[in-house]
């Protein structure tokens, strides 16, 4: 099925730094969603966003809808141990069926 | 508040047996669901997803099958599995568009 370009596809930090990760699409979405994956369970939703240049926050985390509608970025600042996982983008387009298009993962691992 | 239940959590199956996977959802009508597969450190697969009760729209060819008997319940089956359906598998229900996961199921085929 179709996917999202997401970048960095790995990142290692230092604890600490902040983090930047980006999705970009070739097709217009309404909305855009942010999930965490811990090794071993399900994904779970972080930041949902719902209109274009819309920039939202969770504690440390911001993420923002891009302008044109095809692209959105995620902010982790200051980043600890426990942020360790993948992050996924997913975007949505109404007529779609609603089906959730998901990116292709940033797996982010923190060192002390 | 809205609840998915996915089981079993892990699953160790030899080749050619059967397979039945269950989720439910509580808290919610007629929600839309979804299955996907995750290979080892790889991005989410949607496998199946329905809109109602006996919709089924398959994404992928492939040895699985889905039904929905009830409204809040998504089952997944295969006939006979192969080495290749190994995986981890979450079923996962949206309203309009954020979707929620259940907590996955391993499967390994030997």
């Amino acid at each position: 099925g179709q996917q999202l370009n997401q970048s960095p596809q790995s990142m290692f930090i230092q604890e600490g730094e902040d983090v930047s990760m980006n999705c970009t699409s070739s097709s217009i979405f309404n909305t855009w969603l942010w999930y965490k994956q811990d090794p071993g369970e399900g994904p779970v939703l972080l930041i949902a966003l719902y209109k274009a240049g819309e920039l939202t926050s969770n504690g440390r985390l911001t993420a923002q809808f891009g302008i044109t509608r095809k692209d959105s970025f995620l902010n982790i600042s200051a980043s600890i141990p426990s942020d360790v996982g993948i992050y996924f983008c997913a975007g949505h387009s109404t007529g779609t069926a609603s089906k959730l298009t998901f990116g292709t993962g940033t797996r982010l691992q923190v060192t002390l | 508040s809205q609840t998915i239940h996915q089981w079993p959590a892990t699953l160790v199956q030899p080749v050619g047996s059967p397979l039945s996977l269950e989720c439910t959802v509580e808290g919610t009508s007629n929600p839309n669901l979804y299955w996907y597969r995750q290979a080892a450190g790889r991005g989410l697969q949607l496998l199946f997803y329905s809109v109602g009760i006996g919709q089924i729209s398959s994404e992928v060819p492939q040895n699985l099958s889905a039904s929905r008997p009830q409204d809040r319940q998504f089952i997944l089956s295969s006939k006979k599995l192969l080495l290749s359906d190994s995986g981890f598998y979450l079923c996962a229900w949206s309203g309009f568009a954020e979707a929620f996961f259940g907590q996955g199921t391993r499967l390994t085929v030997v």
